[in-house]
């Protein structure tokens, strides 16, 4: 059974570019969630994606979207990129109410 | 806004030594989870509680949910180097948004 994975690990873009990140969700998992964590802070979430569509969304503007495929992976997309989404992006695939997380992809906005 | 408060925010102790980190909250959760982080790397579930009162041990860890389920304490009996590292409460709130704390940073000194 292979665990969540991540990819990239680490990105560097500029304002106002967008970027994707993509995860691979724990086998059997078909649940993902997609958190950011800024520096000293604790992980907020973004948004869930069950069985390929939303299924809840935490304080984020339309900007941050996402998607989720038949094998459950999973891409989170951010467009016009600010500094303030500097941070690690996590993604967690679940099982009823227990989380898995991936090692996340550390985004730094210039 | 955090919905759940976690102290100390910091936590520096010598190896051998007890501690207890706090997670509270106003608000009620089906479940809490604890979790511990190390740096670059993704949150790991140390355990979920689930029934107030409940009290779990994982080896030198004893994990306590409060009687009315807003919240609970973590307690690391003889402290080693390997349990540094931000420890974090998180709870389940309206189905599918997992709430997190911002964490409690512990170091143990050799």
């Amino acid at each position: 059974e292979t665990g969540v994975t991540q990819s990239p690990t680490h990105l560097i873009k500029t304002r106002g570019q967008q970027v994707t990140l993509r995860c691979s969700s724990q086998s059997g998992h078909n649940t993902v969630s997609w958190y950011q964590q800024a520096l000293g802070q604790g992980p907020q979430f973004i948004f869930q994606y069950y069985r390929e569509e939303e299924n809840g969304r935490g304080n984020f503007p339309p900007r941050f979207s996402g998607l989720q495929f038949p094998n459950y992976s999973s891409e989170l997309n951010v467009n016009a990129l600010e500094l303030d989404d500097s941070a690690l992006y996590l993604c967690a695939s679940s099982t009823y109410n227990e989380q898995f997380f991936g090692p996340g992809t550390r985004l730094t906005v210039l | 806004t955090q919905l759940l408060e976690q102290s100390p925010q910091f936590l520096s102790i010598q190896e051998g030594e007890n501690l207890t980190v706090y997670c509270n909250s106003s608000s009620v959760f089906s479940s809490l989870q604890w979790y511990r982080q190390e740096p670059g790397e993704g949150p790991v579930l140390l355990v979920t509680v689930v029934t107030g009162g409940e009290v779990k041990k994982l080896k030198r860890l004893t994990f306590q949910f409060g009687d009315a389920r807003k919240d609970s304490s973590l307690h690391i009996t003889a402290a080693q180097p390997g349990d540094t590292g931000l420890y974090l409460c998180a709870g389940m709130y309206n189905n599918n948004d997992m709430r997190f704390g911002a964490g409690t940073r512990l170091t143990v000194k050799p």
